[in-house]
């Protein structure tokens, strides 16, 4: 069973200042781990994906996640925080072979100027 | 780029009323989804298709229905809608590319509907 574990449903940053949201994952076979973006209505948009090979995955718009099997982690980081980047971002898991996703329950960012 | 779209951005329904909502693909792929999105609940999967014709069950699948008569078009039907299932629905795709250990592909996401039931 696979399952994503997203802790902080909201996270409150300052401009300028660093972006650190949190993702766990369980899963019993080797992982392809996602985290996507969502503006106010719309759709989910790809920022940045974990297969194989290098465990520092770099995405769009400054972020990057890590991936470190021995923590089971797959936190998103950002440097510096732009008033674009408010938004919320949601973790998943995949594995090979398996037809869908697993979300974790999104943490919304906010970016106080 | 692959193109999901969804038939309505708004839609306001009365109870009991059937609803249909479309999602229609540019890119041949073979799966689709159908999630639920809910605050504090994140993203829940109410049903999949991997082929024409073919379905699956996700998550959530009680009061809804699905269709998928050809490759480009999955729809997700409220037999008969419910307050409890006003909602934003978005739909997504994926496909496996190249030669076994098949790479896993991103889910590709429609902007979504969102549904109120009154």
């Amino acid at each position: 069973a696979q399952s994503v574990t997203q802790l902080g449903s909201h996270v409150s940053v300052s401009e300028g200042a660093l972006v650190l949201l949190r993702c766990n994952y369980s899963s019993s076979v080797p992982p392809y781990l996602f985290w996507y973006v969502q503006y106010p209505n719309q759709g989910l948009q790809l920022l940045l994906k974990y297969t194989t090979g290098a465990t520092l995955v770099k995405g769009i718009n400054g972020f990057e996640a890590e991936f470190k099997k021995s923590e089971t982690s797959f936190h998103l980081t950002k440097p510096s925080a732009h008033m674009s980047d408010a938004a919320e971002y949601f973790c998943a898991v995949g594995s090979t072979g398996a037809n869908n996703l697993f979300f974790g329950t999104g943490t919304r960012l906010t970016v106080i100027p | 780029d692959v193109k999901v779209t969804q038939s309505s951005r708004y839609l306001v329904k009365r109870t009991g009323e059937k609803v249909f909502l479309e999602c229609v693909q540019d890119m041949d792929h073979e799966n689709m989804f159908w999630y639920r999105q809910d605050p504090g609940l994140g993203l829940r999967l109410i049903y999949f298709s991997y082929d024409v014709k073919m379905k699956e069950k996700g998550d959530i699948p009680e009061g809804y229905s699905v269709s998928r008569e050809k490759k480009e078009r999955f729809s997700l039907i409220l037999e008969s809608a419910s307050t409890s299932q006003t909602s934003m629905y978005l739909c997504a795709t994926f496909s496996y590319s190249g030669a076994p250990p098949y790479s896993y592909n991103e889910q590709f996401f429609g902007p979504g509907t969102r549904l109120t039931v009154l």
